[in-house]
């Protein structure tokens, strides 16, 4: 199985700030046949259902702000978060799609 | 509009038998794959299973913990997926996601919670 790695556990930011999350993965993501990279990222809030807000590595789902961004240097992997606002208080997990079982990060729970 | 929708939760005895639903709209059902994802209250998710399309056989693949206890299927004619679980144990309560993987990203229903007690 592929093991996700993600750190901090917990991130205090101030309102405005930069968040930094991130992923290791214990195999390669890339598909070499599409250049892709099998790694999303969700935004969960307590009493609702994970959120999509990153796939393919970098791609943003429709409708979430240009303030979350995804990046990756191998099989690191960034999410990042500029200009932290109120509502992005939340657990974040990573998630490879690249191989079945499908595995997740432990999370990381952001406060502001 | 990709949809997902999922039902059929609910309190189920030590040992017990349950069968979810997962109702699909908005996209190419029967060339899709269906997962199935839990979460316990407190924890992050854990994949359960996964059924693929007839292409490939609708097979299938569960996480090692679920072998031999839950079954999925679908129904490509009604757009819907089932999650058969049998012999039911504690620590299978958690809230049951389905999830559809497409080239536009992964694509959750909001759960049905599956709680096993006495």
């Amino acid at each position: 199985d592929i093991v996700m790695t993600q750190s901090p556990d917990s991130l205090a930011v101030s309102l405005g700030e930069r968040a930094t999350i991130t992923c290791k993965s214990s195999q390669t993501l890339l598909d070499s046949s599409n250049r892709k990279k099998y790694l999303a990222w969700y935004q969960q809030r307590p009493g609702q259902p994970p959120k999509l807000l990153i796939y393919w590595t970098s791609s943003r789902q429709s409708g979430v702000p240009d303030r979350f961004s995804g990046s990756a240097s191998g099989t690191d992997f960034t999410l990042t978060i500029t200009g932290l606002q109120a509502e992005d208080a939340a657990v974040y997990y990573c998630q490879q799609y690249f191989d079945i079982p499908l595995t997740f990060g432990g999370g990381t729970q952001v406060e502001i | 509009e990709v949809q997902l929708v999922e039902s059929g939760g609910g309190l189920v005895q030590p040992g017990g038998s349950l069968k979810i639903s997962c109702a699909a709209a908005g996209f190419n059902f029967s060339a899709s794959a269906i997962h199935w994802v839990r979460q316990a209250s407190g924890k992050g998710p854990e994949w359960v299973g996964r059924v693929r399309s007839k292409n490939k056989n609708f097979a299938t693949d569960y996480l090692e913990s679920v072998k031999g206890r839950f079954t999925l299927s679908r129904d490509d004619s009604e757009k819907k997926a089932f999650l058969q679980m049998s012999r039911l144990k504690i620590e299978d309560t958690a809230v049951y996601y389905c999830v559809c993987i497409r080239d536009d990203g992964a694509h959750w229903g909001r759960g049905t919670m599956v709680t096993v007690s006495s």
